[in-house]
């Protein structure tokens, strides 16, 4: 089992640019988590999806921020524009069937 | 609304002493609850969780943790600590029989004494 896949693992980019992140989850589990840490926050819930669909946006903090899984096997996060504030690390988690969440090794986004 | 305080944004034991990390919680209604360790520039990963049932949990590396309820309390202890232990622990919780997105602590950073 390769675990939950994230790509790129480092990504630098300039403020105004579009960033997008993703995310492998496990096979065969239904649900996927976005979370975001930084050292001010911590660790944030972004957005969550079951069996594809967006259960919970609430912690998506603008409008720059918007994700999609199309299908079971894959999810992005976007951010367009980013902006400088946008650095942190970024980590996506499935769950499965007897509710425990694996993460991803993270996207560190260093927006400049 | 619920949230997870963790006591302590550091720890620091020596080697072969115990480990105690500690968490409170607040919540409504009987929540999940989890602690994860976390590396430098990995992941996290779980090491034990609560659910319903039996109050004190074991989980990986030697770690397990209790669960009480009259204190709204979820500490994390082991026994002796090993110099690998020295990482991030985070205490989360979720609802929803543990569909819900996790609410995590600020996290505790263990550190081990030679």
């Amino acid at each position: 089992d390769a675990g939950v896949i994230q790509s790129p693992r480092h990504e630098v980019t300039e403020m105004g640019q579009e960033v997008t992140l993703r995310c492998k989850p496990i096979s065969g589990h239904n649900s996927l988590f976005w979370y975001r840490q930084t050292m001010m926050r911590g660790l944030e819930l972004l957005i969550y999806f079951n069996n594809n669909v967006p259960i919970d946006d609430s912690g998506m903090p603008e409008d720059r921020f918007s994700a999609k899984m199309p299908n079971a096997s894959f999810s992005t996060l976007k951010i367009q524009p980013s902006e400088p504030r946008d650095s942190a690390v970024y980590f996506c988690a499935s769950r499965s069937s007897d509710n425990e969440q694996f993460f991803g090794p993270g996207t560190r986004l260093t927006v400049l | 609304a619920q949230s997870v305080t963790q006591l302590g944004s550091h720890v620091s034991v020596s080697e072969g002493a115990l480990v105690l990390l500690r968490c409170n919680y607040s919540s409504s209604v009987p929540p999940y609850l989890f602690w994860y360790v976390q590396y430098p520039n990995q992941g996290l990963q779980l090491l034990l969780k609560y659910t319903t049932g039996a109050t004190l949990v074991k989980g990986i590396n030697g770690f397990e943790a209790e669960f009480k309820k009259s204190e709204t309390s979820f500490h994390l202890t082991k026994p002796s600590a090993h110099m690998s232990d020295a990482a991030e622990y985070f205490c989360a919780l979720n609802f929803g029989g543990g569909a819900d997105g996790l609410t995590f602590g600020k996290g505790t950073h263990l550190i081990i004494q030679p």
